[in-house]
């Protein structure tokens, strides 16, 4: 148990769609990265949010955004989606970046783009 | 560039010892990582290792770095059949915080 959840854990869209994904860190965390896991893929960086800040990103166009709030919960969202879009979200919650080592994934949210 | 190699199928007898191996090219990685997934499941963070280190120990887990040949190992003692998984190398650059992830070894335990 790693103390970082994420919500809906499966959904189903359709191509054209937008989708919210959400992400709760875990406790002390204030970091929280978004990756992309297709299948029988490794996971791909997606973007990453400090102090509700992005901080850096990866090769994702801009319909790939996200939120960091407050209290460190984080948000992905995906505009537009396209079919290649499927795949296993991962939320992982980091403290002050990588500087740690520590970082901790939730279970994932799996997206089905038809 | 970035990038993260790993063999991508191990098979090893239960008892005896699992050594999967990791090759990355990036020489300013700050930590070296290794995650287990199970069907379905997210991603569990097994070890980590900062890069100055060249052993860790945790119990049945023992990674070994060697910072000159970029090589990363993950050995895993008296394997049973629930480290049946895929095992996942990362590393962390330093430069913008992302992590690289290898596209991971299955690992299978035979009877």
């Amino acid at each position: 148990e790693t103390g970082v959840t994420q919500s809906p854990t499966h959904l189903i869209k359709t191509r054209g769609q937008q989708v919210t994904l959400r992400c709760s860190s875990q406790s002390g965390h204030n970091t929280v990265s978004w990756y992309q896991q297709a299948l029988g893929q490794g996971p791909q960086f997606i973007f990453q949010y400090y102090r509700e800040e992005e901080n850096g990103r990866g090769n994702f166009p801009p319909r790939f955004s996200g939120l960091q709030f407050p209290n460190y919960s984080s948000e992905l969202n995906v505009n537009a989606l396209e079919l290649d879009d499927s795949a296993l979200y991962l939320c992982a919650s980091s403290l002050k970046g990588l500087n740690t080592g520590e970082l901790f994934f939730g279970e994932g949210s799996r997206l089905t783009v038809l | 560039g970035e990038d993260v190699e790993q063999s991508l199928f191990l098979s090893v007898r239960e008892g005896d010892s699992s050594v999967i191996n990791c090759t990355y090219t990036d020489s300013s990685s700050t930590y070296l990582y290794w995650y287990k997934q199970e069907p379905g499941a997210g991603l569990q963070l097994l070890t980590y290792i900062f890069s100055n280190m060249d052993m860790k120990q945790d119990q049945r887990l023992t990674v070994l770095l060697n910072k000159k040949d970029k090589h990363l190992s993950l050995r895993i003692a008296d394997t049973q059949t629930g480290d049946s998984a895929i095992y996942f190398c990362a590393e962390a650059l330093n430069r913008d915080d992302k992590i690289i992830f290898g596209k991971g070894t299955r690992l299978h335990i035979l009877p």
